[in-house]
C-alpha cells in the first residue's frame, strides 16, 4: 500500500538555526497538510497546501514557517529560526480528495 | 473552527474487559474520523462517519455518530493488547479542510 513517507526520522537542532523537514506524499494525491504534536498533546493542524499554494493555515503557522514543493514529489516544511517550543512530533498528510488524510511516521524535531 | 472535546484522557483495562471513548463538540459536525495512534507511531485512520445516527461496526470495533451530530463514540468490545494505543476523533471543516483532532484517549490494556 503506498504510504507517505518524511525523513528525517529525528532531527536535533540548536535554537535559532533553520531546519528543513522533508516528505513525500503518496503519487496521486494532491492535497497536503502538515501537523504537529507536541510530547504528550493532541496533533494540531499547521497547513494545508493545493495546488502550489496554502489553501489553510492556522494561527500557529507564523511568519516563522514556510511550505514548499519544490519538484513534483517533494513537500517542504521549513523553519527559519528554531525556538524551543517548536520541539515536537511533526506529521505530514495527504489525501487525494474527497478520501481520508494518510500520515508519515513523522519527524521528531528537538531543539536544543 | 469545530472543536472537539475527548474523554477520558486515560483508559486501563483489564484485557477482555470493554473500553469506550467519547467526543463531544458545542457546534454541530460535517463529519467525524477516528484514528489510532500506536506508542511512537502516527495517526492511522479507522474510519468516517458523516450522517446523522450513523453506526459502524469494525471487528470488535463500534463507531457511532450522535442525532445531532456533536457527539461520537468508539467502543471496543474484549480488549485485546494490541488494541493498545491513542484514539484521537477528528472532524474536518470542509472536505479537504484541515482536522480538527480531540486530545486523544490513551488506553492501556493489562494481560
Amino acid at each position: 500500500e503506498p504510504e507517505v513517507t518524511q525523513t528525517p526520522s529525528h532531527q536535533v537542532t540548536q535554537m535559532g538555526q533553520e531546519v528543513i523537514l522533508r516528505c513525500v506524499p503518496i503519487s496521486n494525491h494532491l492535497y497536503f497538510y502538515w501537523y504537529r504534536q507536541i510530547l504528550g498533546q493532541k496533533v494540531e493542524f499547521l497547513v494545508s497546501f493545493y495546488n502550489n499554494e496554502i489553501s489553510e493555515k492556522s494561527e500557529i503557522f507564523d511568519d516563522q514557517f514556510s511550505v514548499e514543493r519544490p519538484d513534483g514529489s517533494n513537500f517542504t516544511l521549513k523553519i527559519r529560526s528554531t525556538k524551543l517550543e517548536d520541539s515536537a512530533m511533526y506529521f505530514c498528510a495527504s489525501t487525494g480528495g474527497n478520501q481520508p488524510q494518510h500520515f508519515g511516521d513523522g519527524t521528531r524535531l528537538s531543539i536544543l | 473552527g469545530q472543536q472537539v472535546m475527548q474523554i477520558p484522557q486515560y483508559q486501563h483495562v483489564q484485557e477482555g474487559e470493554d473500553f469506550t471513548t467519547y467526543c463531544n463538540s458545542s457546534t454541530t459536525l460535517s463529519n467525524i474520523q477516528w484514528y489510532k495512534q500506536r506508542p511512537g507511531g502516527h495517526p492511522v485512520f479507522l474510519i468516517q462517519l458523516v450522517k446523522s445516527g450513523e453506526v459502524k461496526k469494525q471487528k470488535r470495533l463500534t463507531f457511532q455518530f450522535g442525532e445531532a451530530k456533536k457527539n461520537s463514540s468508539l467502543h471496543i468490545t474484549a480488549t485485546q493488547t494490541t488494541d493498545v494505543g491513542t484514539y484521537f476523533c477528528g472532524s474536518g471543516g470542509s472536505t479537504l479542510g484541515r482536522l480538527y483532532f480531540g486530545r486523544g484517549t490513551q488506553l492501556t490494556v493489562w494481560p
